[in-house]
């Protein structure tokens, strides 16, 4: 079994659709958490990055984390074809070392 | 700018061949990080370095081999050994904030 469990999709939504995407893990230890955006062929960029259980909200981002559940999730409002990349969620302990998702891939249809 | 630069964008190389990609960053970071990334596959670590002339192998080293004799720079070694070496290659900088920024990656091609 991964540490980090992410449905690779790919995820098609027309455009102004609410876009959800999940991520399991089974490392209690993880303290932050992280969402990045990938765009074909580029470097990630970060999007989101939260180290409690809850909400926090960025313009059309909301990032969800629920520690007891072992589950984070990422919501996209009002999506734009702008939006269509691979998703990475990503975690960690107090550590220096990073454990990913495989990415989930999104296209958002104009 | 502040960020991080690898070079160069596009790389080919012959089966049997050393090859060389270069990461260099004015974040002013300590901590340095090199992934793999293959289709369906997510990210990988090869090698990571906290702090210059230290460096620990990550969970596929095999194949690969690093130096970190300055601050800014992490170069990462693809050698013949590696037996699938094709992929693209993320260099990444951990900062203070304990979130990691990532360069635009290499693609390396192998024939």
């Amino acid at each position: 079994q991964k540490e980090v469990e992410q449905d690779p999709g790919p995820l098609s939504v027309p455009e102004g659709a609410i876009v959800s995407l999940n991520c399991t893990y089974s490392n209690s230890a993880f303290q932050y958490f992280m969402w990045y955006r990938q765009y074909s062929r580029k470097g990630p960029e970060l999007l989101m990055y939260t180290y409690s259980s809850g909400n926090k909200e960025d313009g059309r981002f909301t990032a969800q984390v629920d520690k007891s559940s072992k589950y984070i999730s990422l919501f996209i409002r009002d999506s734009q074809p702008s939006d269509s990349a691979t998703y990475l969620c990503a975690m960690r302990e107090n550590d220096y070392k990073l454990s990913f998702g495989a990415g989930t891939t999104v296209t958002v249809r104009a | 700018d502040g960020g991080i630069t690898q070079s160069p964008k596009y790389l080919f190389r012959k089966e049997g061949q050393n090859v060389t990609l270069s990461c260099e960053q004015n974040l002013n970071h300590d901590a340095m990080y090199w992934y793999r990334q293959d289709p369906g596959q997510g990210l990988r670590l090869i090698y990571y370095s906290q702090i210059v002339n230290d460096f620990q192998k990550g969970d596929i080293a095999e194949g690969y081999s690093v130096s970190r004799e300055k601050k800014e720079s992490f170069p990462l070694t693809v050698t013949s050994a590696q037996k699938n070496p094709t992929a693209f290659y993320l260099c990444a900088s951990l900062a203070g904030t304990g979130v990691q920024y990532f360069g635009p990656g290499t693609r390396l091609t192998v024939t």
